[in-house]
């Protein structure tokens, strides 16, 4: 089991460039979130999924687009980078009620 | 509303004894997660209380009192590998499929 993994680790975007953050679990959890972490902020949900083909936005939902068509993957877009997006970028899965198990994260420089 | 307060930080000794607190305010009760966070690294689960008292695991217990909205993290004979922000969270009263969280402890732990 990898548990959960996010591509890339690491990206440098220039302002107004788009990209996908890609999460993906084998854990067949039916949750799961995406979280920005900045400095003296702490976790903020961005945009979250209780299912295949569903989603909902969370605390800090604009700039970003979700997508989850497979139940083990939940796409994370920006269209249109800002610098304001610079952030430590985390995705999670749960099982009902259980624990959060989160990614590795994804570090974006937003120039 | 809802919200989860925690000390910002906190400094302890090798070999010593810590115990970070967590309050929360929230219309309804779903239990109380703590997660600990090592720099530049994802949260890791470390435990879910429901039911008032204490729970044990080896060196780091945690007790919840759901009357007085309150919950502490106590690690025992501290290392070094412990200094790390910890985390505590509560599902959302209005949508449990959300978690609430604290903005993090961090606990310096000096030789």
């Amino acid at each position: 089991n990898a548990g959960v993994t996010q591509t890339p680790k690491f990206r440098v975007l220039k302002t107004g460039q788009s990209m996908t953050l890609l999460c993906a679990q084998d854990m067949n959890h039916e949750y799961m979130y995406w979280y920005r972490q900045d400095p003296g902020m702490g976790l903020r949900l961005i945009h979250y999924s209780v299912g295949e083909g569903t989603t909902a936005k969370g605390e800090v939902p604009d700039g970003y687009n979700v997508s989850r068509l497979k139940k083990q993957n939940f796409l994370l877009g920006l269209e249109s980078a800002a610098p304001s997006q610079t952030s430590v970028y985390f995705c999670a899965s749960r099982l009902g009620q259980e624990t959060q198990y989160f990614g590795p994260g994804t570090r974006l420089l937003v120039l | 509303g809802q919200n989860i307060d925690q000390p910002t930080e906190m400094t302890a000794t090798e070999g010593a004894i810590v115990q970070i607190n967590c309050t929360y305010q929230t219309s309804g009760f779903n239990g109380l997660f703590w997660y600990q966070q090592h720099a530049g690294e994802a949260p890791t689960f470390l435990s879910y209380n429901v039911l008032d008292g204490l729970e044990e695991k080896g060196r780091f217990s945690s007790f919840l009192s759901r009357s007085k909205g309150y919950s502490y993290l106590l690690l025992k004979e501290l290392q070094m590998k412990d200094s790390a922000s910890y985390l505590c969270a509560a599902p959302d009263a209005g949508n449990n499929r959300k978690l609430i969280w604290g903005l993090g402890t961090s606990l310096a732990v000096n030789p």
